[in-house]
């Protein structure tokens, strides 16, 4: 079954430290993966996407991921961490699996917390 | 980017009325719009997907009648959920794909705080 796995509830980071929030994925064939940013009752907002090609994908904000096949990953990470970044993050997948490639399958989501 | 305007952002009901909320896709025509719920401190889980000019299609364990989905136009999609009770208290978001946008990025409305006394 496709599956998205977010292992970190919670990242704790202090501003300006690199941040990494990890994501594993399990589908067959070649997905489609997302990052999504969620505010305090908020709808999700795009972060970025990797669809083919070089596997650092860069994105808004100055995040930035890294597809990597072999271990099925696709970690989110930021230089330089801002309070502004403290929010909702939620990996996804999609393709071509339970019915076509609209359908979005979302991990559990990991709360990110940048302190002063 | 494209711009998906979700309301009522909040609504507070009784137990045994309905609700409808609407999502509209402003800048672009969306033939399919997505509606997902969020528990608290889970993640969004699809509901349904909504064709425009055709029934939608409900996800595994939704109650089609319970949350009634109509994509009458290219920039509308509803969500009624008839005789609302405390258990369907969520957070409803819409999305929609973009067509003229490669890769199959959603847009995502802000959201609907569903709460049922």
């Amino acid at each position: 079954a496709q599956s998205v796995a977010q292992p970190e509830d919670q990242v704790n980071v202090a501003e300006g430290n690199p941040l990494t929030v990890k994501c594993t994925y399990s589908v067959s064939g070649n997905p489609y993966l997302f990052w999504y940013v969620q505010y305090p009752n908020r709808g999700l907002q795009f972060l970025l996407k990797y669809i083919t090609g070089d596997n650092l994908v860069k994105g808004s904000y100055g995040f930035e991921a890294e597809f990597n096949k072999s271990q099925t990953s696709f970690h989110l990470k930021k230089p330089s961490a801002l309070v502004s970044d403290s929010a909702l993050y939620f990996c996804a997948v999609s393709g071509l699996f339970s019915g076509g490639y609209n359908k979005l399958i979302f991990g559990a989501g990991t709360r990110l917390a940048v302190h002063p | 980017g494209a711009v998906v305007s979700q309301h009522p952002s909040r609504v507070i009901c009784k137990s045994g009325t309905s609700v409808k909320i609407e999502c509209r896709s402003l800048d672009f025509q969306a033939t399919t719009m997505f509606w997902y719920r969020q528990f608290p401190k889970q993640s969004l889980m699809l509901m349904a997907t909504s064709n425009e000019g055709s029934k939608a299609t409900y996800e595994q364990g939704v109650e089609k009648d319970k949350f009634l989905i109509n994509h009458a136009s290219l920039t509308l999609s509803t969500l009624t959920v008839t005789s609302a009770h405390p258990e369907d208290s969520s957070f409803y978001i819409c999305s929609a794909r973009d067509p003229r946008v490669f890769g199959e990025k959603l847009f995502f409305g802000s959201g609907t705080q569903l709460s049922v006394l």
